[in-house]
């Protein structure tokens, strides 16, 4: 099975601090996504990537950077990180091919203070 | 762009009972949909997908969901729940072309009492 891991289950940050989110799969997989998931709105694509160095917006990009440098990685930055930020954020990984199934990660929940 | 609603953001049950989560679509191209589950402190993982041929689909844990074109409809369904199924619930939606991107319904969380 793949195995889609984000490193920090938990984090608690202060305004204005600049917040990495590490996401490490052990597939081959080409396509990663980054989802924030708040009550009462579901999942939300923030970025998403189809292949090492190669990154879309999403439906709320805005306030975020990714980065991918290797295939397996694909870290998450809030360069600024505000209180608006607060949530849980939910990487995902799946291969480009066959149908849309997307494999998630444990989830890493962030507290901006 | 495609579209999902789930109007019921809470379904509260007893353990044995019948249960359906609504789920419904927009899109004007043709779709696919899935129905996903996420346990307390978990990450969300797939319970069953909709990509062609018989619109009664079949998942894990006992759960199906039935594909109506007409009524635009993907609804969840699982004839006696446990205790264990208390989860939230997410159904979304993707193109069957291109890229594919995924759209979530803002989900419905599932409560078995007993």
């Amino acid at each position: 099975d793949v195995k889609v891991t984000q490193s920090s289950r938990y984090l608690v940050k202060r305004t204005g601090e600049k917040v990495f989110l590490e996401c490490v799969q052990d597939m081959d997989h080409e396509n990663m996504f980054w989802y924030r998931q708040d009550p009462g709105l579901g999942l939300r694509l923030i970025y998403f990537s189809y292949d090492v160095k190669m990154k879309e917006k999403g439906d709320i990009p805005e306030g975020y950077s990714v980065s991918r440098e290797k295939k397996e990685r694909f870290s998450l930055i809030l360069e600024s990180a505000s209180t608006n930020q607060t949530s849980m954020y939910l990487c995902a990984t799946r291969t480009s091919s066959g149908a849309n199934v997307l494999t998630f990660g444990a989830g890493s929940r962030l507290t901006v203070l | 762009a495609q579209s999902v609603t789930q109007l019921d953001s809470q379904v509260p049950v007893f353990e044995e009972a019948p249960v359906e989560l609504r789920c419904n679509y927009s899109s004007s191209v043709s779709v696919y949909l899935f129905w996903y589950v996420q346990y307390p402190n978990q990450g969300l993982q797939l319970l069953l997908k909709y990509l062609s041929g018989s619109t009664l689909v079949k998942g894990i844990n006992g759960f199906e969901a039935e594909f109506n074109k007409s009524q635009t409809s993907f609804h969840l369904r699982k004839p006696s729940v446990h205790i264990s199924d208390t989860a939230e619930y997410f159904c979304a939606v993707s193109v069957n072309t291109g890229f594919q991107k995924l759209v979530f319904g803002t989900g419905t969380r599932l409560l078995v009492s007993p």
